[in-house]
């Protein structure tokens, strides 16, 4: 079956780490994207790309950064530079003109 | 660029009545609109939409309409069941732009 797919799960962070969250998609869909959601909150967009080995930041990109070297990865690193990271991650994938189909998020803890 | 505002930010309704959950653009290049269900800790799942030039769409107990000219379009659920209890988030596009704006949610609850 078609999907994209967001790993770890849950995953916890050490003050002054680095974080990588994975996300893959085979559904063959040009753009993907990153949203932050907060508690009770909506969803805010980190970055997306829409072709490979190309990226734009969205509306709170700082202390986070991504790449794009294939079709079906687009992983997101949270940097120590964000520092409140905690939150509930999701990736989403759309082709043209269509809508976005979304993982099942990554929650992100500062330990 | 684009902005979506949606009301309520919460709702309850008695199981069985409708619930109706209500959004506005800004842009009027807008031409697609689509819904999202999102359940406690999951990713949100499209669950209806809607192209500029229809103003209507129906999917059994859902169904979204749509006003160009007060740019203004609005989610329907009929027979409400627990189930259908989640947070429900509206976006617009608009053509040749790729990207999503959403509205910033509505949390729907069914009342036994």
């Amino acid at each position: 079956d078609g999907g994209i797919t967001q790993s770890p799960k849950y995953l916890f962070r050490k003050e002054g780490q680095n974080v990588t969250l994975s996300c893959e998609q085979n559904l063959n869909h040009d753009a993907m994207y990153w949203y932050r959601q907060d508690p009770g909150q909506g969803l805010r967009l980190i970055y997306y790309s829409q072709i490979v080995n190309d990226f734009q930041k969205g509306d709170i990109a700082e202390g986070y950064s991504v790449s794009r070297e294939k079709k079906e990865s687009f992983p997101l690193t949270v940097t120590s530079a964000q520092k409140n990271p905690t939150a509930f991650y999701l990736c989403a994938s759309s082709a043209a003109s269509g809508g976005y189909t979304f993982g099942s998020g990554t929650r992100l803890t500062v330990v | 660029g684009e902005n979506v505002e949606q009301h309520p930010s919460t709702l309850s309704v008695q199981e069985g009545d409708s619930a109706v959950i209500k959004c506005t653009y800004s842009d009027s290049a807008s031409n697609y609109f689509p819904w999202y269900k999102q359940e406690l800790g999951k990713g949100p799942q499209l669950i209806i939409d809607i192209r500029s030039n229809v103003g209507e769409k129906k999917d059994q107990r859902i169904a979204v309409t749509l006003n160009k000219t007060a740019k203004h379009f609005s989610l329907h659920i009929t027979e409400t069941q627990p189930e259908d209890s989640a947070v429900y988030f509206c976006a617009a596009r608009a053509f040749g732009n790729e990207k999503l704006t959403f509205g910033t949610g509505t949390r729907l609850t069914i009342i036994p």
